[in-house]
This record gives structure tokens, sequence and C-alpha cells, in this order.
């Protein structure tokens, strides 16, 4: 138990369907991550959150939408994807921003028809 | 761009043998870190080592660090089958202010 949740665990949907992906952390951490896992292919940082601001946005396209409610949630929107968007969607928090280690969920596991 | 890189791409051994990952990096760090991540899961923080340690220990994991040659090693002595799973090590790169930036891992089958 790493203290970060992620759900959905496995996600199936069609190109023009709208979900979201969600994770919690207990860890009273204040720095909240999104990393996309593809095969055979290094952890990608798609976005950074501290204190509920968005800090890092690493040109990640339009159709993915964090959202950061509180220092606990953190929101992955999804509309319009593509099939190369199909991957693990792993979330991470860490004390402070940069701090480090991060403490990461189990993801999301996405495929998109 | 910085990037860790993780040799070899996979490895198997017997259980109770000892296992060497080893991975390089380009640019100056202010620490190395080694995560192990099993099938379907997250990615779990093993240890970490500072740019100014040669060496660590935790448990079974020994880890060497030597920033002349950019480079780092995992050491996993008496293997068992539950250290299956894949390792990866993450690069705190100064340039970019602490951003973390990871290999593509090892894949490490212990048979038993």
């Amino acid at each position: 138990e790493t203290g970060v949740t992620q759900t959905p665990r496995h996600l199936v949907m069609g190109m023009t369907n709208k979900k979201s992906l969600k994770c919690e952390q207990h860890l009273g951490h204040n720095a909240m991550y999104w990393y996309k896992q593809s095969a055979k292919k290094p952890l990608e940082l798609m976005f950074v959150y501290s204190l509920e601001e968005r800090v890092e946005n690493n040109s990640v396209p339009s159709r993915f939408s964090p959202e950061c409610p509180n220092s606990s949630h953190l929101f992955l929107h999804l509309h319009t994807l593509q099939p190369e968007d199909s991957a693990l969607y792993l979330c991470a928090s860490s004390q402070e921003y940069r701090a480090q280690p991060q403490h990461f969920g189990d993801g999301t596991r996405l495929s998109i028809l | 761009s910085q990037q860790g890189e993780e040799d070899p791409q996979a490895l198997s051994i017997q259980e109770g043998e000892n296992a060497t990952m080893n991975c390089s990096y380009k640019t100056s760090i202010n620490n190395l870190q080694w995560y192990r991540q099993n099938s379907g899961r997250g990615l779990v923080h093993l240890i970490l080592i500072r740019s100014n340690e040669r060496e660590k220990h935790s448990g079974r994991l020994r880890v060497t660090l030597d920033t002349s040659k950019k480079s780092s090693s995992l050491l996993i002595t008496a293997s068992r089958a539950a250290d299956t799973a894949s390792y990866f090590c993450a690069t705190d790169d100064r340039a970019s202010g602490s951003r973390l930036t990871f290999g593509e891992g090892t894949q490490l089958t212990v048979n038993p």
C-alpha cells in the first residue's frame, strides 16, 4: 500500500468518448504528478501540481486536461483520444514540488479502440 | 536532454544468485534513485544515493554511484522469485531544477 490510489485500474474507451482518471493520495503531500508509461519507453512526465496550482505542463496535447481540486485529489480528463494514447497512466505524489522520493499509485491501464 | 539508461534491458537468473543492473546518465545530478515496478503495479522507491555518496546499502540491495563515469549500479544479493520485476533508475537533474528523469528499465526474472 503506497498511500496513492488510482481509479479505475483499467479503462477501455472509444476515440469519441469522454472519461476521467482519478488519483487520491493519503500522505499529506503537497505535490502531485501525472506520468504516461508506454511500452519500451521511459516514463513521460505530463503534468505537475503544487498546492493545487499547475506548475508544469510538458507539451501534452489538449485532449488531456488535468484538474486538482485540492492537494489530495488529482484528475485527468480525457476527450477525443487517439490510439497512440493507449498506455499506463501513473499518478505520483511527493512532500513538496520536486521533493524525492515520489510515491506512485498502481496506475490506470488505458486502451483506446 | 538528460536520460538514465539501464543495462541490460533484460536479465534472467536463478534464485539465490546475485543480480546486477547498471544505469548511465549524461549530466550533473543531485541524486540518483532506483525504483521497482511489479507487473501491473506502480513504481516503488527502493533507494536514493546522493551525488556525494559512493555506496549505499539497504537490506539485500547495494547501490554504487560513480559521478566521474556518470554511472550507477544496483546489486541485489541472494535473489528471490519475488524480486522478479522491472527496475528503473531515475536521476535528479541539476540543470532542470530537480526534475526526475527515468530510464527505460531492466526487466529482471528470477527463476525458482
